[in-house]
């Protein structure tokens, strides 16, 4: 068990810019999911895929967002035309068919 | 509306000294309920959690918490905080029969720990 990987650890970036973000979940676990945490909230949840498939997607998630999880291991997370709200941790999580999920150790997006 | 609460924003606790972060939630139906820690920088690692049964659970790191249906809650306790224990925690809860199993969070407490 290697755990969950995400890439980059930290980016930066300017207004307008795109983004994507790199997470490699457990190999064995077959549901991954996104999440956003911003200063002084807890994670809230972006999308969720069970294999390949993306299952559900918060509102959280607008027309500038899109995931992907081809052929249901590593999974990208994009954001097109970067704005300063943007800016949070994103964090990646996967688990088998069960309540709870391991957590990588997120993403740092600062948008300038 | 469905939600958790987490009514401590920051607790500052002295090394050794015992220690209870609170949580409530409002859900119809009694929901899968969770502790997580984070530190600085970090991801999110799970300390223990609830499903069903006895209604004090022990979980990782010397922490344990109670359920009590009564009042909503589930608290995080732990007898004698170390140095390390210093992080922020987070209660979160997964709704009973949602397929996607996504987790809601509190907004959680920051512990900070005096020498």
């Amino acid at each position: 068990d290697t755990g969950v990987s995400q890439d980059p650890r930290h980016k930066i970036t300017k207004r307008g810019q795109n983004v994507t973000f790199r997470c490699d979940p457990i190999s064995e676990h077959n549901r991954l999911y996104w999440y956003r945490q911003t200063l002084g909230q807890g994670p809230e949840f972006l999308t969720y895929f069970q294999n390949e498939a993306q299952l559900e997607k918060s509102r959280l998630l607008s027309d500038r967002f899109s995931a992907e999880r081809p052929k249901g291991s590593f999974s990208t997370l994009e954001i097109q035309r970067t704005e300063q709200g943007d800016s949070a941790m994103y964090l990646c999580a996967s688990s088998l068919d069960v309540p709870y999920m391991n957590f990588g150790p997120g993403t740092r997006l600062t948008v300038t | 509306a469905q939600s958790v609460t987490q009514p401590d924003i920051h607790i500052t606790v002295s090394e050794g000294a015992s220690l209870e972060l609170r949580c409530n939630y409002s859900y119809g139906a009694t929901p899968y309920l969770f502790w997580y820690v984070q530190s600085p920088g970090q991801g999110l690692q799970l300390l223990l959690k609830y499903f069903s049964g006895d209604t004090l659970v022990q979980g990782i790191k010397g922490f344990e918490a109670e359920f009590k249906w009564s009042q909503s809650s589930f608290n995080l306790r732990k007898p004698s905080v170390h140095w390390s224990d210093a992080a922020e925690y987070f209660c979160a809860v997964v709704p009973r029969g949602a397929g996607s199993y996504q987790l809601t969070f509190g907004k959680g407490t920051k512990l900070s720990v005096i020498p």
